[in-house]
């Protein structure tokens, strides 16, 4: 079936760090991928998406590119922010009217 | 992209008891989701919603306990059935539109 893995969390940073979530996932077809946000406090939020190979979603200042010959998605950001703590889901979809399948979540804390 | 609200935002709830969540989107969507996310975990899929058709559980979940209404194209509820702790959770509906798949601000349960 199809599955994703993250990086397990915590991950604590100080401000103006690099940042760096791994993702990878399995897929029994040729998903779209995602990375989603929940801010505390707050509802999921679709950070960024890509839906095929080579593309790089990018919003807010995250970046991530599908790489299918790794089966990667990894989250990158040059300069996280306070404002950036959050925990971080990776998701993929196999079909456009199909089921969001979720990694487990990772926990960002930016200390200032 | 869509609007979804939810109803009620947070419950505390007897053991044994039921509870209905509404799921309200400000568009006519054709399929609905519903999730579950327990305490620390991730998202898992509890069932989808077509308007005019028997919702289609995943496994682990079955309509007795989850029974699903799905009226129109923009509302949707859910009902948690004699509640026991393990319940404790955020619910969350969610709609696809094309690639993309947007979330209410989910309802956060606690069963005593």
């Amino acid at each position: 079936g199809d599955s994703v893995t993250q990086m397990e969390g915590p991950v604590t940073l100080s401000e103006e760090a690099f940042l760096t979530i791994n993702c990878t996932y399995t897929a029994t077809g040729y998903p779209s991928l995602f990375w989603y946000v929940q801010y505390p406090g707050e509802g999921l939020q679709l950070l960024l998406k890509a839906t095929k190979a080579d593309d790089k979603g990018s919003n807010k200042g995250f970046e991530a590119t599908y790489r299918k010959e790794t089966t990667s998605f990894h989250l990158e950001k040059g300069s996280v922010q306070v404002s950036d703590s959050a925990v971080y889901f990776c998701a993929l979809k196999v079909d456009s009217n199909y089921k969001l399948t979720f990694g487990k979540g990772t926990l960002l804390t930016v200390n200032p | 992209s869509a609007v979804i609200s939810q109803k009620p935002s947070r419950d505390i709830c007897q053991r044994g008891t039921s509870l209905t969540i509404q799921c309200q989107v400000d568009s006519q969507v054709t399929m609905m989701f519903w999730y579950r996310q327990q305490p620390g975990q991730s998202l898992t899929l509890i069932a989808t919603a077509n308007q005019g058709s028997e919702a289609t559980y995943e496994s682990g979940f079955v309509i007795d306990k989850f029974p699903i209404s799905r009226p129109n194209l923009t509302f949707s509820t859910l009902t948690v059935s004699n509640m026991s702790p393990e319940d404790s959770s955020i619910y969350l509906c969610s709609v696809s539109e094309g690639t993309k798949q947007f979330f209410g601000p989910g309802t956060r349960l606690t069963v005593l």
